[in-house]
């Protein structure tokens, strides 16, 4: 089973400043997501990613297959932004998803 | 508009009394799954679906029963509810019967048992 570790747990910034948010898996996968919580509960899927980088506006993924690792990248951050980000990895071979706890982000004015 | 809807949004019940969570998706994907969100533990994956058909059990599948005899629906299903299923339920749909796609998550639906 694949352990997904999250870091930092909870995320405090000034607006503008860059964040980056880091996600672990203990297992080989086929592909990670990431997933932003907004405050009102609904749950949206930013970006899925199984090699390199990809980029979405102020946001950026990245993921090391070799390192077992994945940063979420926010620039120019905005209050807006505020949210829980979740990270879930599927397994290689596997048709399941394995969550991560998530990073409570605020960024303030 | 592409949308997962979810029924009852709200819904508290009893020990021991039957209940289904309708799961719907209008944008004729394969891959349809349950979650359950609880504070501390996360997102954890309760049953998923490839087809119609075609289900199986995720990280925590006991308590719980799912069918999927039509495309767009994926229902779930407490037959005898206990407080330890008090929790966030979610619903979501992806393209591509080989696995989790983007993701299109549902409202949720907020259950506790008592």
């Amino acid at each position: 089973k694949n352990e997904v570790e999250q870091s930092p747990q909870n995320l405090t910034a000034q607006e503008g400043e860059f964040i980056t948010i880091n996600c672990s898996y203990s297992v080989g996968i086929s592909a990670l997501h990431w997933l932003q919580q907004h405050p009102g509960g609904g749950i949206v899927s930013l970006f899925m990613l199984s090699s390199g980088k990809k980029k979405h506006g102020r946001l950026i993924a990245t993921i090391n297959i070799q390192e077992k690792h994945s940063s979420l990248h926010i620039t120019a951050s905005h209050p807006r932004d505020s949210a829980v980000y979740i990270c879930a990895v599927r397994g290689a071979g596997s048709y399941q998803l394995t969550f991560g706890k998530g990073t409570k982000l605020s960024v303030i004015p | 508009e592409a949308q997962v809807t979810q029924n009852p949004r709200y819904l508290i019940t009893v020990t021991g009394k039957k209940l289904t969570v309708t799961c719907s998706q209008n944008m004729n994907h394969e891959y349809m799954s349950w979650y359950r969100q609880d504070p501390g533990l996360g997102l954890r994956q309760i049953y998923y679906s490839m087809n119609v058909e075609v289900t199986d059990k995720g990280d925590v599948p006991e308590g719980y029963k799912v069918s999927r005899k039509e495309k767009r629906n994926f229902p779930l299903i407490l037959e005898s509810p206990s407080p330890n299923q008090t929790s966030l339920y979610f619903c979501a749909s992806s393209q591509g019967a080989g696995g989790p796609a983007e993701q299109y998550f549902g409202p949720g639906t907020r259950l506790t048992v008592t």
